[in-house]
């Protein structure tokens, strides 16, 4: 059964750059059936997708966040990673790692990890 | 940018109750929605996919209706484990997603 699981520091400070890995197991990250995605919910709100990726080929980010992000895969320890640059407070916030399934045709996050909090601050 | 709006923000309801949540998109996204529950301290799970497709494994009481602009999530009888947070997101053929502001659902 595929899993997925988040890791990286708990702490960074402003104006660094955040950085988290996500390992995937049970399952190959270079399957050309699915994109990989990083989703962030800020604490008591909302969920705000940060960026999707497709084997090594293409990646897509949330236009609100594209300046600062960079999403890649390592096909060698089967894990995709996030780099957010320069971050504030307003990037406090628990992220997640999923997998992003086509279904007939309809693409949905089908498999998450459990989330990890990354806090921003001196 | 397409907006995705969730009515109501926050839902009492009781054990038994038949309850709607309704999404409603700023254009048309065809039938690119999927529905999300999270529970407090969990990830999100995937409900529905495509609008009205029951993800395997999801209780047949969750179905999904909709297309073009407005879309619904019904619970036909809650049952205790149902009090969640339900989100709609937007999807695409290709990866642009964009997620309602949720519906906490209390008991």
């Amino acid at each position: 059964q595929l899993q997925l699981q988040e890791s990286g520091p708990g702490l960074v400070k402003p104006s660094e750059t955040l950085s988290l890995t996500c390992t995937v197991s049970g399952g190959s990250i270079s399957s050309i059936s699915y994109h990989w995605g990083w989703i962030r919910q800020p604490p008591g709100k909302g969920l705000e997708w940060i960026g999707d990726i497709y084997y090594t080929v293409s990646a897509y980010y949330n236009p609100s966040l594209e300046s600062r992000v960079t999403i890649s895969v390592d096909t060698s320890k089967n894990q995709f990673s996030l780099n957010l640059n320069s971050v504030t407070a307003a990037d406090t916030a628990v992220y997640y790692c999923a997998r992003d399934s086509t279904m007939a045709g309809l693409r949905a996050f089908d498999i998450w990890g459990r989330g990890t909090m990354v806090t921003v601050s001196s | 940018d397409i907006q995705m709006t969730q009515s109501p923000s926050s839902l009492s309801a009781s054990i038994g109750d038949k309850v709607t949540i309704t999404c409603r998109a700023s254009q048309s996204i065809s039938r690119y929605l999927n529905w999300y529950q999270q529970k407090p301290g969990k990830a999100p799970k995937l409900l529905i996919y495509g609008a009205s497709s029951l993800q395997s494994g999801v209780p047949s009481r969750f179905s999904g209706s909709g297309s073009g602009t407005d879309f619904t999530l019904t619970i036909s009888s809650l049952q205790p484990e149902d009090f969640a947070t339900y989100y709609c997101q937007r999807s695409y053929s290709t990866p642009m997603y964009s997620f309602g502001q949720g519906t906490k659902l209390e008991i």
